[in-house]
């Protein structure tokens, strides 16, 4: 069975500041692992995935996230936050490519002029 | 490449109704997943299928719920005798197993509420 834990259901930062969105996984398979991002009344958008190979991805509008298997860990960064970075970021693991997302909780981002 | 559609986007309802939700993937989508998300929390997935076969079904997919996709295309979520606790966002996803984003592509949701 997978599952992602996301600590922080809010994080707050300033405008132009680190944003750290924090993920642990648990998987009983080597795991599919997912960022994505929900604007208020609509669906999710994909940031970025790991599937294989570089544990360093990079996603869009300036995020990444790196895995660490060592850590069960899958945090979501960005050098400097945006005032439209604000949204609910979710967390999501699967047992393969196409197979049923299992998600966190979620965290809400609001950033600070 | 419309994306994937939703309908009806909002849906009210009174309790004990039928409600019927109906998901258009993207076009060569083979892969059609439902999932639910209740306020302040992460969608959940109910089932998914493959072409026109349900390959999967969450054990939150109550005797109420039943889901339909007969001709491999679009799919239908039909919700019998509905309950307040049924008021959730009801999320649909598509899937090309033949691509190579392992993306699933999410629509705007129906957002339904019991009263």
């Amino acid at each position: 069975a997978q599952s992602v834990t996301q600590l922080g259901s809010h994080v707050s930062v300033s405008e132009g500041a680190l944003v750290l969105l924090r993920c642990n996984y648990s998987s009983s398979v080597p795991p599919y692992l997912f960022w994505y991002v929900q604007y208020p009344n609509q669906g999710l958008q994909l940031l970025l995935k790991y599937t294989t190979g570089a544990t360093l991805v990079k996603g869009i509008n300036g995020f990444e996230a790196e895995f660490k298997k060592s850590e069960t860990s899958f945090h979501l960064t960005k050098p400097s936050a945006h005032m439209s970075d604000a949204a609910e970021y979710f967390c999501a693991v699967s047992a393969n490519s196409g197979y049923a997302l299992n998600f966190g909780k979620g965290t809400s981002l609001l950033v600070t002029p | 490449d419309t994306g994937v559609s939703q309908n009806p986007r909002h849906k009210i309802t009174k309790r004990g109704q039928n409600v019927t939700f109906r998901c258009d993937p993207i076009s060569e989508h083979n892969r059609l997943y439902w999932y639910r998300q209740t306020l302040g929390q992460g969608p959940e997935f109910l089932t998914y299928f493959q072409n026109e076969a349900q390959l999967e079904k969450s054990r939150l997919l109550s005797d109420r719920f039943s889901a339909e996709r007969p001709k491999g295309s679009f799919s239908t979520l039909e919700i019998q005798r509905t309950e307040q606790g049924d008021s959730a966002m009801y999320l649909c996803a598509s899937f090309w197993t033949s691509g190579a984003s392992n993306e699933q592509f999410f629509g705007p949701g129906t957002r339904l509420t019991v009263l």
